[in-house]
């Protein structure tokens, strides 16, 4: 089984910063990775599929990278309403899709 | 646009069995596969299974083998996700998410599943 393991867990910065979170595969999955942001009570949102293409209506401030192994998703310049969980998922292995645990962005 | 309405929350007997219904809105009848994620309280993402309604083969998450079954109504353009033999672990938010093929992009908005004696 293929893990993914998100880092760091929680990340505390400032509105207008720039973040980039981290995603690594325990094997190589290619590029069949995707990014999903969830609020508190909400369903999660598919921001990314294929590590760099963003879904439709998700702003450019949005953009992942990476293949293999290793893997990142970029914040360019933060908004309060970007304050979120962060998970990646990959679907290497499909029909088996696996999720990483998550990272937690709060404002400093 | 796909369009998930989940059933509302429900609550359990541990041992008991529960069924989540997702209804689409003409979709994903079409072309999608339905997955199923859960959520425990506090915790991360969890993959359970999905099955295509087109034409009703599934797949389950190896720790689910034999306790979730996944069917849908095609008349009403719906999906269920059954899960027996409850334990105060399964409590959690159950979404469905669709999509064509992998990854999921359109979500329910969750249901959450209480299981307390």
């Amino acid at each position: 089984e293929i893990v993914l393991t998100q880092s760091p867990a929680t990340l505390s910065v400032s509105p207008g910063e720039r973040v980039t979170l981290s995603c690594r595969a325990s094997q190589t999955i290619s590029s069949n990775l995707a990014w999903y942001q969830q609020k508190p009570g909400q369903a999660p949102r598919f921001l990314i599929h294929a590590a760099s293409t963003r879904a439709t209506g998700i702003p450019a401030r949005f953009s992942g990278s990476g293949s293999g192994t290793e893997f990142s998703l970029t914040i360019s310049s933060l908004q309060s309403e970007d304050f979120a969980v962060y998970y990646c998922q990959h679907y290497n292995n499909w029909p088996s899709i696996t999720f990483g645990q998550g990272t937690r962005l709060e404002i400093k | 646009q796909v369009q998930l309405e989940q059933s509302g929350a429900e609550v359990k007997k541990p041992g008991a069995s529960v069924r989540v219904s997702c209804k689409d809105s003409g979709y994903i009848f079409s072309g999608y596969y339905l997955y199923w994620v859960r959520q425990a309280p506090g915790q991360g993402l969890e993959w359970m299974g999905w099955i295509n309604p087109n034409s009703g083969g599934t797949n389950y998450a190896q720790k689910f083998q034999g306790r979730v079954t996944l069917t849908r109504d095609t008349s009403i353009s719906t999906a269920y996700m059954e899960l027996s033999s409850l334990r105060s672990d399964d409590t959690a938010v159950y979404f469905c998410a669709a999509g064509v093929g992998a990854p999921p992009d359109s979500w329910g908005q969750g249901t959450l599943v209480t299981v307390s004696s």
